[in-house]
């Protein structure tokens, strides 16, 4: 039971290029979410979902975008990255009636 | 907008000693409340959840956590800590009414000396 896969684990980019990080879940949940993780700062929401082919906006949303075309897939997106979202990113996901299971997270640096 | 507060951003305890972290959430519906650790260079862990039902909710590794809903307060306690309870913890609340948005307070970093 692979649970919520994050890929990749690790990436470098240089300001400007853009990159999709792929959340995979395997539990058939309804809720996908994404996290960024940055010291002193707790987990802010990125965006989240509510089921497939829907798209909310959470705490802290610019500068990335989302798309959920599959129930079991969530992909974040950066267009154009820049220094400041330097981060440990985190998916998520969720049913009603249960807790959120996390990915293992994907370290980001943007030089 | 919901929110949740975290009292403290730090606490250092030495082995045996209570522990008790504060957690306050702002939304006055329907909430599912959590606790969370994370170790170091790991993901989050679910510590304990509560949905409905007793109040005093147990978790593992001998944690607990209380539901006051007239103080909107969720608050973790451990009665005698371990020096492997050095880690981070986040309380979260999932709101009902707004698609089960799951938010997180800022975090309490534990450190339990030997």
């Amino acid at each position: 039971n692979a649970g919520v896969t994050q890929t990749p684990k690790f990436r470098v980019l240089k300001t400007g290029q853009s990159m999709t990080l792929l959340c995979a879940q395997d539990m058939n949940h309804e809720y996908m979410y994404w996290y960024r993780q940055d010291p002193g700062m707790g987990l802010r929401l990125i965006h989240y979902s509510v089921g497939e082919g829907t798209t909310a906006k959470g705490e802290v949303p610019d500068g990335y975008n989302v798309s959920r075309l599959k129930k079991q897939n969530f992909l974040l997106g950066l267009e154009s990255a820049a220094p400041s979202q330097t981060s440990v990113y985190f998916c998520a996901s969720s049913s009603v009636n249960t807790e959120a299971f996390f990915g293992q997270g994907t370290r980001l640096t943007v030089v | 907008a919901q929110s949740v507060s975290q009292h403290n951003h730090h606490v250092i305890l030495s082995e045996a000693a209570s522990l008790e972290l504060g957690c306050n959430y702002s939304y006055g519906g329907t909430v599912n409340l959590f606790w969370y650790v994370q170790y170091p260079g790991q993901h989050l862990q679910l510590l304990l959840k509560y949905f409905s039902g007793d109040p005093l909710v147990k978790g593992i590794k001998g944690f607990e956590a209380e539901f006051i809903k007239s103080k909107f307060s969720f608050n973790l306690r451990k009665p005698s800590v371990q020096w492997s309870d050095t880690a981070e913890y986040f309380c979260a609340s999932k709101e009902r009414a707004a698609g089960n948005k799951l938010t997180f307070g800022g975090g309490t970093r534990v450190l339990v000396k030997p």
